[in-house]
């Protein structure tokens, strides 16, 4: 049971490089999320995805570029990477509401990327 | 500005002692509240939720207090163990977001001292 799995763990880029963060889920969720966690300021919301094929913007979304080619991925790009970037990423999915408003969030274990 | 605010950066509190950690939020429309846990090197992982039509939810050591009027809720951990130790933070989700999505609170590190 992998749930929500990120792909790496840890990277650490050069300005102006780019790269994508894969995630995965195996619970058949239609919503997936990307969150990026900086020290007093929680899980800000950069993109999200309502379902195969849309992507929408979160909070944060400058500099960033998602896709949602199949259910199960969701990756997240950086085209030119800046030190504003470095931080900890993590993706997560979910399920709609249900008819109590749950709306549990399942997290991934997270990639540390520094941006030097 | 930040919708959902935890004031309390970090909490220490002795085993055995009830921790009690808080959480403000400004959003009227906002009508689900959920904790997370989250270990270092590890992703927040669900803890206890709350709807807003509700004023308290209990599971074992865990309670959350929601005051809806003060735009306020706690989570009470009693007793608590050094394995609580962790960061805590606070979540919120309005009916009327399309992408379902969560609004998170800064956070508070508890430590607990055996």
């Amino acid at each position: 049971n992998a749930g929500v799995t990120q792909t790496p763990k840890f990277r650490v880029l050069k300005t102006g490089q780019s790269m994508t963060l894969l995630c995965a889920q195996d619970m058949n969720h239609e919503y997936m999320y990307w969150y990026r966690q900086d020290p007093g300021m929680g899980l800000r919301l950069i993109h999200y995805s309502v379902g195969e094929g849309t992507t929408a913007k979160g909070e944060v979304p400058d500099g960033y570029n998602v896709s949602r080619l199949k259910k199960q991925n969701f990756l997240l790009g950086l085209e030119s990477a800046a030190p504003s970037q470095t931080s900890v990423y993590f993706c997560a999915s979910s399920l709609d509401r249900d008819d109590q408003g749950n709306t549990e969030a399942f997290f991934g274990q997270g990639t540390r990327l520094t941006v030097v | 500005d930040q919708q959902v605010k935890q004031n309390s950066p970090s909490l220490s509190v002795q085993e055995g002692r009830i921790s009690i950690l808080n959480c403000d939020y400004t959003n009227s429309m906002f009508d689900y509240f959920l904790w997370y846990k989250k270990y270092p090197a590890e992703g927040p992982t669900f803890l206890i939720s709350i709807s807003s039509i509700k004023d308290k939810n209990e599971d074992g050591r865990f309670t959350v207090f929601l005051n809806k009027s003060a735009k306020h809720l706690s989570l009470h951990i009693v007793p608590s163990q050094p394995g609580d130790s962790a960061v805590y933070f606070c979540a919120a989700s309005e009916i009327m977001n399309a992408g379902n999505m969560l609004t998170f609170g800064g956070g508070t590190r508890l430590m607990v001292k055996p």
